[in-house]
C-alpha cells in the first residue's frame, strides 16, 4: 500500500522561510504534477493551496510556492506569517481514480 | 456559487452501516468530467481519502476500505451518498465531501464536514 510521508511538525520564525515535503513511500505517481496541497485551521475544512504540484489556487498568496522532484513534492512558505500556523496536508493522485493523503505537517510560527 | 454540505447521523453503533449524504449546488454531476469525493479525518488525525464517484456513475474506492464502502449519486437531487458498512469506533471521524472539477486532479471545493461518532 502506498504511503505518503510528511514531516509531523515544523517550526519557522515570523518572516522566515520553511519547506514542507511530501514523499511517496513506494511506486510512483503517473506524473510529477499529481501532487496537491491543503491548508487546514482547527475546526475548519481544508482549503486547497496548490495543485498540479506547482500551481497556486485562486486567492493563495504568492509567499506559497510549490516544487517537485521525482516522487517528492515540496511546499515552501517565504516570509511566514502568524496566520500560516496550522496543519498542511499533501495528496498524491496515484492514477485510476485513487488518491492518498499524507499524514500532515503541523506548522508552528514562533 | 458552488457549495457542498454533508449530512447524516452523529452517532452510530458498532457493526451498523453508516449512511452519509453530500448535497451540492453550483455544478452538475451529470456534466462530463465532474466528480465528488469523500474524505474523512479522525479527531486529531490526518485526512484519509475514501471514495470518489465520476459523472458517469463509476465509483473508485480506497483499497484499504473498498470492501466496506459504497458510493452512489443521484443527479436529480444533486446528491452523493456514501455508505460504510460494519462500522467500528475507529471510524469515528469528521467526514467531508469535496468536488473534483473536470480536468483537475485535486479537490477544489469542500463541504464543512460532519462529525460521526461510533459508540455503543
Amino acid at each position: 500500500q502506498t504511503v505518503v510521508t510528511q514531516e509531523p511538525s515544523l517550526s519557522v520564525s515570523p518572516g522566515g522561510t520553511v519547506t514542507l515535503t511530501c514523499r511517496l513511500s513506494s511506486g510512483s505517481v503517473p506524473s510529477n504534477s499529481y501532487f496537491s496541497w491543503y491548508q487546514q485551521t482547527p475546526g475548519h475544512a481544508p482549503r486547497t493551496l496548490m495543485h498540479t504540484s506547482t500551481t497556486r489556487s485562486s486567492g493563495v498568496p504568492d509567499r506559497f510556492s510549490g516544487s517537485i522532484l521525482g516522487n517528492e513534492a515540496a511546499l515552501t512558505i517565504t516570509g511566514a506569517q502568524a496566520d500560516d500556523e496550522c496543519d498542511y496536508y499533501c495528496a498524491a493522485y496515484l492514477g485510476g481514480g485513487i488518491w492518498v493523503f499524507g499524514g500532515g505537517t503541523k506548522l508552528t510560527v514562533l | 456559487q458552488i457549495t457542498l454540505k454533508e449530512s447524516g447521523p452523529t452517532l452510530v453503533k458498532p457493526t451498523q452501516t453508516l449512511t452519509l449524504t453530500c448535497t451540492f449546488s453550483g455544478f452538475s454531476l451529470s456534466t462530463g468530467g465532474e466528480s465528488v469525493a469523500w474524505i474523512r479525518q479522525p479527531p486529531g488525525e490526518a485526512l484519509e481519502w475514501l471514495a470518489l464517484i465520476y459523472w458517469d456513475g463509476a465509483p473508485r474506492y480506497s483499497p484499504s476500505l473498498k470492501t466496506r464502502l459504497t458510493i452512489i449519486r443521484d443527479t436529480s437531487k444533486n446528491q452523493v451518498v456514501l455508505t460504510l458498512a460494519n462500522v467500528d469506533p475507529v471510524d469515528t471521524a469528521t467526514y467531508y465531501c469535496a468536488r473534483k472539477p473536470p480536468s483537475a486532479i485535486h479537490f477544489v471545493f469542500w463541504g464543512p464536514g460532519t462529525l460521526v461518532s461510533v459508540s455503543s
